[in-house]
């Protein structure tokens, strides 16, 4: 079966510091990955999304970056991070080649910039 | 563009009632629909779909309804239960193949017990 991990769970980071936030996938080949950020009480916003390694697209203009480096790992990154960056990180993935599929959540990482 | 739009942001209902959480959207050209279960501090968790070619299908305890012409999706839980208490989200396919999904904003159901 297949299981998607993200850490840290939770992330206390000062303003102007970076960022690394990691998403893992076992147990499936190629997946499309995505991150989400949630702010509270408030719906999902999708950040990146990617079909391969190597593969970003972007949707919404922020500091904020991400990579796959691996086929099945997908990485969100930050050079400086803004309070407004505070919020809970989500990770998903469905199966490979895109048409109409259900996306599987990770546990998300609650990050709080201070 | 597409929306996706829940009715109410926060239902309570009584331990062993039944639920309804309704959910709007605006575009007629997409084929599928979730519902997803989040509790708090965790990720979504998917609880059932429907393609458009269906009208109704059923799982464990919960049932979801595609009014197509109304472009209207409900989710009913059956006998409520205090572990059911979570946000729900209604999700669809966004314009294109890309694979991306469109979220509602989420409602709380509360559970009484």
């Amino acid at each position: 079966s297949q299981t998607i991990h993200q850490w840290p769970a939770t992330l206390v980071q000062p303003v102007g510091s970076p960022l690394s936030l990691e998403c893992t996938v076992e147990g499936t080949s190629n997946p499309n990955l995505y991150w989400y950020r949630q702010a509270a009480g408030r719906g999902l916003q999708l950040l990146f999304y990617s079909v391969g390694i190597g593969q970003i697209s972007s949707e919404v203009p922020q500091n904020l970056s991400a990579s796959r480096p691996q086929d099945r790992q997908f990485i969100l990154s930050s050079k400086k991070l803004l309070l407004s960056d505070s919020g809970f990180y989500l990770c998903a993935w469905t199966r490979g080649a895109f048409g109409i599929e259900t996306q599987y959540f990770g546990p998300g990482t609650r990050l709080l910039v201070l | 563009g597409e929306s996706v739009g829940l009715h109410l942001p926060t239902l309570s209902v009584q331990e062993g009632d039944n639920s309804i959480i309704n959910c709007a959207y605006s575009n007629s050209a997409s084929d599928y629909f979730i519902w997803y279960k989040q509790e708090s501090g965790k990720g979504p968790q998917f609880i059932i779909d429907i393609r458009s070619n269906m009208d109704k299908r059923q799982g464990q305890r919960v049932t979801v309804l595609l009014n197509k012409t109304v472009k209207h999706l409900s989710l009913q839980i059956a006998a409520t239960q205090p572990g059911d208490s979570a946000v729900y989200f209604c999700a669809k396919n966004g314009a294109g193949n890309t694979g991306k999904l469109i979220f509602g904003q989420g409602t709380t159901l509360q559970v009484k017990p």
